[in-house]
């Protein structure tokens, strides 16, 4: 079956470490982007990209870091530089507009829990 | 930019009754497009229903239909005999029709179904 796969589901971290969150998907989709959400704040965009080899901030961009070297893989680097990272992070996914009747629509991964201890 | 409001943090309903969620939003573009997601407790976030803002007709998908006002900027999702599964945090989203396809979402109402 299609999808998006996030690991891992859960995660801890010690303050001052990087961590790295994989978004892996097989739909062919050309757009990735990766979202935090926090209690009472909704989503809020980190990083989305296109197409391979490149990617855009998002609305909450600092202290993290993503790469897009293959259409498959979206990984977000959590820097020590983000000032509080606990949080549920979602990947997602779609095929680019006017594609076709599903453009435009994301596909969300299961999400990793992030945890700074 | 774009800003999504969802004023209803919570709302609780009878099971089989029928429920309207409230959604504005603010823009300066003309074309684009408004999802309803829906995420239970798992946390899986799973789209209810899309409407295209060049589109007059309210889409409507089984039990789930939307009131789109453009002029008014406004967009409600009424659920129609809800049932236990419909309990989730509903989540009112934006995306411009072209160039970046960044999807803006409001802070979300959690529903609650009562048998």
């Amino acid at each position: 079956d299609g999808g998006i796969t996030q690991s891992p589901k859960y995660l801890f971290r010690k303050e001052g470490q990087n961590v790295t969150l994989s978004c892996e998907q097989n739909l062919n989709h050309d757009a990735m982007y990766w979202y935090r959400q926090d209690p009472g704040q909704g989503l809020r965009l980190i990083y989305y990209s296109q197409i391979v080899n490149d990617f855009q901030k998002g609305d909450i961009a600092e202290g993290y870091s993503v790469s897009r070297e293959k259409k498959e893989s979206f990984p977000l680097t959590v820097t020590s530089a983000q000032k509080n990272p606990t949080a549920f992070y979602l990947c997602a996914s779609s095929i680019r507009t006017g594609a076709s009747s599903g453009a435009n629509v994301l596909t969300f991964g299961a999400g990793s829990r992030l945890t700074v201890l | 930019a774009q800003t999504v409001t969802q004023s209803q943090p919570e709302m609780s309903v009878q099971e089989a009754e029928t429920v309207t969620l409230s959604c504005t939003y603010d823009t300066s573009e003309n074309n684009y497009y408004l999802f309803w997601y829906k995420q239970p407790p798992s946390r899986q976030m799973i789209l209810v229903i899309r409407q295209e803002a060049y589109k007059q007709q309210n889409a409507t998908e089984n039990r789930f239909s939307v009131n789109f006002q453009k002029a008014a900027k406004s967009f409600s999702l009424k659920i129609s005999d809800s049932q236990l599964g419909d309990t989730a945090m509903y989540f009112c989203a934006f995306m411009k029709a072209f160039g970046n396809e960044k999807l803006t979402f409001g802070t979300g109402t959690r529903l609650t179904i009562i048998p």
